[in-house]
C-alpha cells in the first residue's frame, strides 16, 4: 500500500491541552497537507506545507515537516471540544497528481 | 456557492447491479478525484482527472469506471457491484491542473452498501 501512517490512531485529551499527531509517508513529496473530518462529514483542508518548508503556522495549528525522515507533525494548541474529529495527512508525489492519505488520528477533546 | 455536490447520499445495491455516483463542482476546478473510505484504511484514491477528457487510475481502480466530459462533472460508475465495494465514497476537486498541486475541496460523501 502507498498509504502513509499516522500515530497515534486515537487521542483523548482535556479541553485546553495541546494535541500532537504525527504522520509518516513513503515517497518524495511536492507538499503535505492536513485535513479534518467531523463524524459523517467530508474532509476540510486545514493547512499545506511545501517540501522546502520546515514549519508553518495557522491560528492554533502548527505543522512541521522533516523530509529527511519523511514525517510531519500537527500540533493543535489550547484544544476545544469543537476540535473533536479525525485528522488526516495527505501527500502528493512529484510528477503525479495522486494524493495519498494517511490512516488518520481520531482526536477526542473532553470538556 | 454549492462547492462539491455528491448524489446520492445513501444507496443500497444488490450484488451485480450497476450504478453511477454523481459528482459536480461549481468552482471551475480542473482537478477532480474519487476516494473510498473504509474503517481503519483511511482514504484510498480510485480515479482522478486533471481536466475534461483526461482521466487516470489511482490506487484502487478495479471495478470502477470514470469519464470527464465537462469541467463540472466527474461521475463514478460501478459496472457490477460487489460486497467489497461497500464503502463511503468521496469526491474532491482542486483549483489546479497540470504542473501544480494544492488544496482539495471535498463533497459530503456517498454511503454505498452492496448486499
Amino acid at each position: 500500500s502507498q498509504q502513509g501512517e499516522e500515530d497515534p490512531q486515537a487521542l483523548s485529551i482535556q479541553e485546553g491541552e495541546n494535541a500532537t499527531m504525527n504522520c509518516s509517508y513513503k515517497t518524495s513529496i511536492n507538499n503535505l497537507q492536513w485535513y479534518r473530518q467531523n463524524s459523517g462529514r467530508g474532509l476540510v483542508h486545514l493547512i499545506l506545507i511545501r517540501s522546502n518548508e520546515r514549519e508553518k503556522h495557522s491560528g492554533r495549528l502548527r505543522v512541521t515537516l522533516d523530509t529527511s525522515k519523511k514525517s510531519s507533525s500537527l500540533l493543535i494548541t489550547a484544544s476545544r471540544a469543537a476540535d473533536t474529529a479525525s485528522y488526516f495527512c495527505a501527500t502528493d508525489e512529484p510528477g503525479t497528481y495522486k494524493y495519498i492519505f494517511g490512516t488518520g488520528t481520531r482526536l477526542k477533546v473532553l470538556a | 456557492n454549492a462547492g462539491v455536490t455528491q448524489t446520492p447520499k445513501f444507496q443500497v445495491l444488490k450484488t451485480g447491479q450497476s450504478m453511477t455516483l454523481q459528482c459536480a463542482q461549481d468552482m471551475n476546478h480542473e482537478y477532480m478525484s474519487w476516494y473510498r473510505q473504509d474503517p481503519g484504511m483511511g482514504l484510498r484514491l480510485i480515479h482522478y482527472s486533471v481536466g475534461a477528457g483526461i482521466t487516470d487510475q489511482g490506487e484502487v481502480p478495479n471495478g470502477y469506471n470514470v469519464s470527464r466530459s465537462t469541467t463540472e462533472d466527474f461521475p463514478l460508475r460501478l459496472l457490477s457491484a460487489a460486497p467489497s465495494q461497500t464503502s463511503v465514497y468521496f469526491c474532491a476537486s482542486g483549483p489546479f491542473g497540470t504542473g501544480d498541486t494544492g488544496e482539495l475541496f471535498f463533497g459530503e460523501g456517498s454511503r454505498l452498501t452492496v448486499l
